[in-house]
């Protein structure tokens, strides 16, 4: 009965390939969000979904493709990975809409090594 | 930037201490939330206060918010083993749930 989940949880991979990270949200919420969190444990946020549509996208380069089949996925899909790409991405989602406010529910996090 | 900035980083304390942490940040905001991140795990919710707040309460739990200083703090009282965990704060500045976390402060609680 998980709130938000992600796959997988690690991801080792190398410098060049493409890779996936699936996320689904089982709180009925409207918006999910993509955040990177690197070795300092700064938190930025990459992406924002609402009803299937982008509503963010924070200068993250365009290697970084968010997929949202419905509202309660979320995948991030990256190509052509780079050494700088390593950190943990949490996926999270919440309710929005004026004067909602709001809390948002992250997953575990996938830790990407690349080598 | 938008980014809040925790003070301190870290902080170490004796179980059954008052532990409290500051958020300061730059901009005007909508709401101001803290979060709570354990080891290897994501972030969960602790507590929400709007700009036209000044304190809320949740359990062993104190935040206050001082809009014209662009600061807020969270109190942990009778700190427990369990609350060692990061801490972040998280700015809203319009209301649609955009947040910028801060650079988080480090807690342990001494058994």
């Amino acid at each position: 009965d998980t709130a938000v989940s992600q796959t997988p949880k690690y991801l080792v991979t190398q410098m060049g390939n493409d890779k996936s990270i699936k996320c689904e949200q089982n709180l009925g919420h409207d918006t999910m969000y993509w955040y990177k969190q690197d070795s300092k444990k700064f938190l930025k946020i990459m992406f924002s979904y609402n009803n299937k549509e982008l509503i963010i996208n924070e200068t993250v380069p365009n290697r970084f493709s968010p997929k949202s089949p419905d509202k309660a996925h979320l995948n991030l899909h990256i190509n052509s990975l780079e050494l700088g790409d390593s950190a943990v991405y949490f996926c999270a989602s919440s309710h929005t809409g004026e004067g909602s406010n709001q809390p948002q529910h992250f997953g575990d996090g996938t830790r990407l090594s690349i080598l | 930037s938008q980014q809040g900035e925790e003070d301190p980083q870290a902080l170490s304390i004796q179980e059954g201490e008052n532990a409290t942490m500051n958020c300061s940040y730059k901009t005007s905001i909508n709401n101001l939330q803290w979060y709570r991140q354990n080891s290897g795990r994501g972030l969960v919710h602790l507590i929400l206060i709007r700009s036209n707040e000044r304190e809320k309460h949740s359990g062993r739990l104190r935040v206050t918010l001082d809009t014209s200083k662009k600061s807020s703090s969270l109190l942990i009282t009778a700190s427990r083993a369990a609350d060692t965990a990061s801490y972040f704060c998280a700015t809203d500045l319009s209301g649609a749930n955009n947040l910028f976390f801060g650079t988080g402060t480090r807690l342990t609680v001494i058994p």
